[in-house]
């Protein structure tokens, strides 16, 4: 109940291209949900988060769009570039501990 | 300039040896916390703490201690129980939910 499922484990996109990370969860305690992004080397960067009361949120070219009653939710990034690729981790956080659980990470790679 | 330090950037350990890995914040948050991240892996919780003086174990603590003496620090003591230590360690902080801000991280390897 506690497991955040990430997919897919790796991803490649032409530049330009629009790639897709999905993530599911089980615990409908959870109400925060954000998006790290996390360069080789570095510690992982806040890209964008979201809560369950709206069904989508867009910042620059990232997109999380929630589907509450499926309990899932997505990252798109529009007009990807060389430079975004990274590894992509979703999480969730709520419910009776003050832990954020982590998905399992996409490796996502923009070809120019 | 707020943020979340983290030393060394590297750090090597003999066999038998104890290793401790600085974690400090200046953002004033409660709650610090410590992940392990292995090559092409998640992050794997090993303690946190939501207040001084005050930590719990995470999903993998065998191996590791921690101390939470001020707000603004939180070392980690990786000991010689610690059989497959290599792995980048990540330091973050957070007001307490939520948005958990990382340190640049610490790679520990074995001599």
């Amino acid at each position: 109940q506690q497991q955040v499922k990430q997919s897919p484990q790796s991803l490649i996109v032409q530049k330009g291209g629009i790639p897709i990370i999905n993530c599911a969860y089980e615990n409908t305690a959870f109400d925060y949900f954000p998006w790290y992004q996390q360069f080789p080397g570095k510690g992982p960067a806040l890209l964008i988060a979201i809560r369950p009361d709206v069904s989508e949120k867009k910042e620059g070219r990232f997109t999380i769009s929630f589907n509450k009653s499926a309990k899932q939710f997505s990252l798109h990034i529009m007009d990807s570039q060389p430079g975004d690729s990274a590894t992509y981790f979703c999480a969730a956080w709520g419910g009776a501990t003050n832990k954020l659980i982590f998905g399992t990470g996409t490796l996502l790679a923009v070809q120019p | 300039d707020g943020g979340i330090t983290q030393s060394p950037k590297y750090l090597f350990r003999k066999e038998g040896q104890n290793v401790t890995l600085s974690c400090e914040q200046n953002l004033n948050h409660d709650a610090m916390y410590w992940y392990r991240q292995d090559p092409g892996q998640g992050l794997r919780l090993i303690y946190y703490s939501q207040i001084v003086n005050d930590f719990q174990k995470g999903d993998i603590a065998e191996g590791y201690s921690v101390s939470r003496e001020k707000k603004e620090s939180f070392p980690l003591t990786v000991t010689s129980a610690q059989k497959n230590p290599t792995a980048f360690y990540l330091c973050a902080s957070s007001e307490g939910w939520g948005t958990q801000y990382f340190g640049p991280g610490t790679r520990l390897l074995v001599l």
